[in-house]
């Protein structure tokens, strides 16, 4: 099936610095989608990308679907202690099934 | 507001134990799925389901069963616990044709 690398692992910002996690894959993508899962929480849907090129944003957080689509990125402007959590880029298969990333754990510290 | 519900949140099993883990969702979607996230991997893929008594692997099957006798519920077997199966189980479902998924809070499992 298809396999999403995500980078980094980790990140630690200071609140107010800015943050972006990426998204890669050797193949083309239908979509993309990305999610937020709090410490101690389940993951949350944020978005879905499909368009070549798509960008779409909300609030602090744009979202870019790469031309090529076979990359997305996710950044936050300015972040805050409420952004902290792991992000993960995910995408459907022919049935519906999502492949994930391996997410992305944001610190802020304060 | 789409609710699903995982019978536990905190589950201990000794190895070798059969053991069931329980999700229901009450909007009325056609697909569910379960996953196992551990730390570093993201989340797997187990099983999934796009209707009743109808049942997919996924990336990771190996050691696992389900099944789906209601629309609202899908189960997750481990027919024999293992320590490796230790892990965070989660249970998300969507509607037919659409991708996005909404999960259930989880299942902390630990196997001794």
């Amino acid at each position: 099936g298809q396999q999403v690398m995500q980078i980094p692992q980790y990140q630690h910002v200071q609140e107010g610095e800015d943050f972006t996690t990426y998204c890669n894959s050797s193949t083309t993508l239908s979509n993309i989608q990305w999610y937020k899962q709090r410490p101690g929480g389940h993951p949350v849907f944020l978005i879905q990308l499909v368009k070549s090129g798509e960008v779409k944003k909300q609030k602090r957080l744009t979202f870019q679907f790469g031309e090529a689509k076979k990359n997305s990125s996710l950044h936050i402007t300015a972040t805050q202690t409420t952004d902290v959590g792991t992000y993960f880029c995910g995408t459907s298969g022919s049935a519906r099934q999502l492949t994930f990333g391996s997410g992305t754990q944001l610190t802020v510290l304060p | 507001d789409v609710k699903v519900t995982q019978s536990s949140r905190y589950l201990v099993k000794r190895t070798g134990e059969k053991v069931f883990l329980e999700c229901v969702q009450d909007m009325d979607h056609e697909n569910m799925f379960w996953y196992r996230q551990d730390p570093g991997l993201g989340l797997r893929l187990i099983y999934f389901s796009y209707d009743v008594k109808m049942k997919e692997k996924g990336d990771i099957p190996e050691g696992y069963s389900v099944s789906r006798e209601k629309k609202e519920r899908f189960s997750l077997i481990l027919e024999s616990a293992s320590t490796n199966q230790t892990s965070m189980y989660l249970c998300a479902s969507s509607l037919l044709n659409t991708d996005t998924q909404y999960f259930g809070p989880g299942t902390r499992l630990t196997v001794l």
